[in-house]
C-alpha cells in the first residue's frame, strides 16, 4: 500500500480559507468512508480533527471540517488562526485491517 | 481520561531488535471495543502505520513490515508491545501507540501516546 498523496505545504492570512487535499486509491480512500485527519504541532504527537470523512471530534472547533469525492478528501480551515499553522497528515482503512497515512501537508499562517 | 505511555530503549545497535512497550491507563485494554495500534515517524518525515492488535491477540501488520514485526498483548499489565527485529537506520524514528477507535468499526486513532525517540546506530 502506497502513502495517500497530499501537497507538501499551504498556506493563508488569518480569518482565510485554506483547503488540504488528499489523494488515494479505490482501494482506500474511494472504498472506505473511513478518512480522518490528524493536526500535529512541531515536538507532539498527532491529534484527531475530522475522523469518518466529515465528522468532528468534541472539542475541535467547527472551522475544520472535512469531506470527500472520489479517491480524494479534503480537509478545509475556515477563519485561519495563529495556532492552526502545524502539520496535517491524512489517513485512510485500507481494508484487511490496515491503514494508509498522507504524506503530510505543512500549513503556514501567514 | 484514557492515556498511552510508550517505553523502552532510546538506543539500538543495528541488526538486534527493537522492544517497546505502551502502557494504558485510565482504560481497560480489554474493551471489545477498540484495537490498539503502533505508528512511527522517521525525523522530518510523515506517519507509517506499523501495525494493530486485539486485546484477543489478533494482529494486523502493515505489509512493508510484516516480515520483522511483532506485536503482542498483556492483559493483565494492561500493555500492548512491538517487537521489529533486523533493525537499520532507516528505522530510526518516533515511535507512537495509540488506540484505534471508531463508532461502529475501529478506523481513526485517538488518543496517542506522547511518542519515543528510538535511534539505530552503532
Amino acid at each position: 500500500q502506497s502513502a495517500l498523496t497530499q501537497p507538501p505545504s499551504a498556506s493563508g492570512s488569518p480569518g482565510q480559507s485554506v483547503t488540504i487535499s488528499c489523494t488515494g486509491t479505490s482501494s482506500d480512500v474511494g472504498r472506505y468512508n473511513y478518512v480522518s485527519w490528524y493536526q500535529q504541532h512541531p515536538g507532539k504527537a498527532p491529534k484527531v480533527t475530522i475522523y469518518e470523512v466529515s465528522k468532528r471530534p468534541s472539542g475541535v472547533p467547527d472551522r475544520f471540517s472535512g469531506s470527500k469525492s472520489g479517491n480524494t478528501a479534503s480537509l478545509t480551515v475556515s477563519g485561519l488562526q495563529a495556532e492552526d499553522e502545524a502539520d496535517y497528515y491524512c489517513s485512510s482503512y485500507a481494508g484487511s485491517n490496515n491503514y494508509v497515512f498522507g504524506t503530510g501537508t505543512k500549513v503556514t499562517v501567514l | 481520561q484514557l492515556q498511552l505511555q510508550e517505553s523502552g530503549p532510546g538506543l539500538v545497535k543495528p541488526s538486534e531488535t527493537l522492544s517497546l512497550t505502551c502502557t494504558v491507563s485510565g482504560g481497560s485494554i480489554s474493551s471489545g471495543d477498540y484495537y490498539w495500534g503502533w505508528i512511527r515517524q522517521p525525523p522530518g518525515k510523515g506517519l507509517e502505520w506499523i501495525g494493530s492488535i486485539y486485546y484477543s491477540g489478533s494482529t494486523y501488520y502493515n505489509p512493508s513490515l510484516k516480515s520483522r514485526v511483532t506485536i503482542s498483548v498483556d492483559t493483565s499489565k494492561n500493555q500492548f508491545s512491538l517487537k521489529l527485529n533486523s533493525v537499520t537506520a532507516a528505522d530510526t524514528a518516533v515511535y507512537y501507540c495509540a488506540r484505534v477507535y471508531g463508532d461502529s468499526f475501529p478506523n481513526w486513532f485517538d488518543p496517542w501516546g506522547q511518542g519515543t525517540l528510538v535511534t539505530v546506530s552503532s
